[in-house]
């Protein structure tokens, strides 16, 4: 069985402010992939990032940085220096073969304010 | 570029009735799935597809049928319509099992 645990269902912060999403999830399986999705009040669901099981390093992309540890089997997501723009629902997502299946967290609402 | 084209956008039916949801995707992509939104559980998923004329059900697929004729298209049958399945569907391809998937922009569905 596979699963992803988003434990913060909203975050406040104000303009500038570093966030972090937390992201944990479970599998048996060795070979596995996990997703960050953005899902705007607009909604549609826009692709951040995928990061595959045997690649450990640490992304970025902007003001976007993506923290990946097997140890603790989290893959974590920080905005920094956050805007009202990055206003939205949040997904982590696992695919692993052995489920041959997306398997979605609950979401985290962020809400940037002025 | 379409990319995965979902129709209609917004829905109301009556408890018992019968629909389709459309999804049409462009990239041919081999991997095809349904997802519906609810709110405080995320996505799960329904019903997927690895290729035209193969289908497995994903997470909740009672009360849902799918077929998978041509690589393009993979539409929803909805077969008597329950208030339980008032939500939001998305559709979603995939170039493969493990890439990033493409989202339709999501049809709201309300069943009263």
């Amino acid at each position: 069985a596979q699963k992803v645990t988003q434990a913060q269902t909203e975050i406040s912060v104000v303009e500038k402010e570093d966030v972090t999403l937390d992201c944990v999830y479970e599998t048996r399986d060795t070979t596995y992939y996990l997703f960050w999705y953005k899902q705007p009040p607009s909604g549609e669901l826009v692709f951040l990032i995928r990061r595959n099981s045997f690649d450990e390093q640490n992304e970025i992309s902007g003001r976007y940085s993506w923290n990946f540890q097997k140890s603790t089997s989290s893959f974590n997501f920080t905005i920094t220096a956050s805007q009202v723009v990055d206003s939205a629902v949040y997904f982590c997502a696992l695919f692993t073969g052995g489920g041959n299946k997306l398997t979605f967290g609950t979401g985290t609402q962020l809400k940037v304010e002025l | 570029n379409a990319g995965v084209t979902q129709t209609p956008k917004f829905q109301v039916l009556k408890t018992g009735q019968s629909m389709t949801l459309q999804c049409a995707q462009d990239m041919n992509h081999e991997y095809m799935s349904w997802y519906r939104q609810d709110p405080g559980m995320g996505l799960r998923l329904i019903h997927y597809s690895v290729g035209a004329g193969i289908t497995d059900q994903g997470e909740v697929p009672n009360g849902y049928n799918v077929s998978r004729s041509t690589t393009e298209d993979f539409p929803l049958r909805l077969l008597s319509a329950a208030p339980s399945q008032t939500s939001v569907y998305f559709c979603a391809s995939t170039k493969s099992r493990y890439t990033e998937a493409f989202f339709g922009q999501g049809t709201r569905l309300t069943v009263v």
